[in-house]
């Protein structure tokens, strides 16, 4: 099945910086990739995805590059803010199935330090 | 606005009960819900799938006869965790989906305590 690796695990930048998450993943054939924001006892919410068809994609302060050929793809945050602070989860979805679960990451604690 | 709702957010109880939790698609019908189990500090952990009106799809290692699930209509899918015990205390999270290749919406997850 597949499988995705996270890095870092933590991740602390100072308030106006830039920050970036970077995943790998094992499944060739895996070809959607969505970014969630989790913060505490919350559950996930999506902010941002990319399909295998397109290298890379933005919106406002939030962008995600995908490299089919490394198998990686990566979160890029610009200009962060505190209530950017929360952990971030990457995930990918194996085989070309339009309703299958997702693999995530292990998840990126991003703290933004005023 | 929060597209899906998840019941009971918090439950503490007993070794040996039976607890249900419910996940609705408030604005849309979810052809296919999912439910993830996450432990502290830890990543989300795909347990099983269920499609409206079929047997539920479970991931290997998954007890289904511990983890039941109904996906009774379209917008309503529930978990029942039978004879709970302590190593059962996580955290529960559904989520649906519009269509096929939409993306996931997720509830705000169960927090489940078994004492």
């Amino acid at each position: 099945g597949e499988n995705v690796e996270q890095h870092p695990s933590t991740l602390s930048v100072q308030e106006g910086d830039s920050a970036v998450i970077k995943c790998t993943y094992s499944d060739s054939a895996s070809n959607y990739f969505p970014w969630y924001k989790q913060e505490l006892g919350k559950g996930p919410q999506l902010i941002i995805d990319i399909r295998s068809n397109v290298g890379e994609k933005k919106d406002q302060r939030i962008a995600v590059t995908l490299n089919k050929t490394a198998k990686h793809f990566s979160l890029h945050i610009t200009e962060t803010q505190p209530e950017d602070s929360a952990v971030y989860f990457c995930a990918a979805k194996e085989g070309g199935g339009g309703a299958d679960g997702l693999t995530f990451g292990k998840g990126t604690h991003l703290i933004i330090q005023p | 606005g929060a597209v899906v709702s998840q019941h009971p957010s918090r439950v503490i109880c007993k070794s040996g009960t039976s607890v249900k939790i419910e996940c609705r698609s408030l604005d849309f019908q979810a052809t296919t819900m999912f439910w993830y189990r996450q432990f502290p500090k830890q990543s989300l952990m795909l347990m099983a799938t269920s499609n409206e009106g079929s047997k539920a799809t479970y991931e290997q290692g998954v007890e289904k006869d511990k983890f039941l699930i109904n996906h009774a209509s379209l917008t309503l899918s529930t978990l029942t965790v039978t004879s709970a015990h302590p190593e059962d205390s996580s955290f529960y999270i559904c989520s649906a989906i519009r269509g096929a290749y939409q993306p996931q919406h997720f509830g705000d997850g169960t927090r489940l305590s078994i004492l």
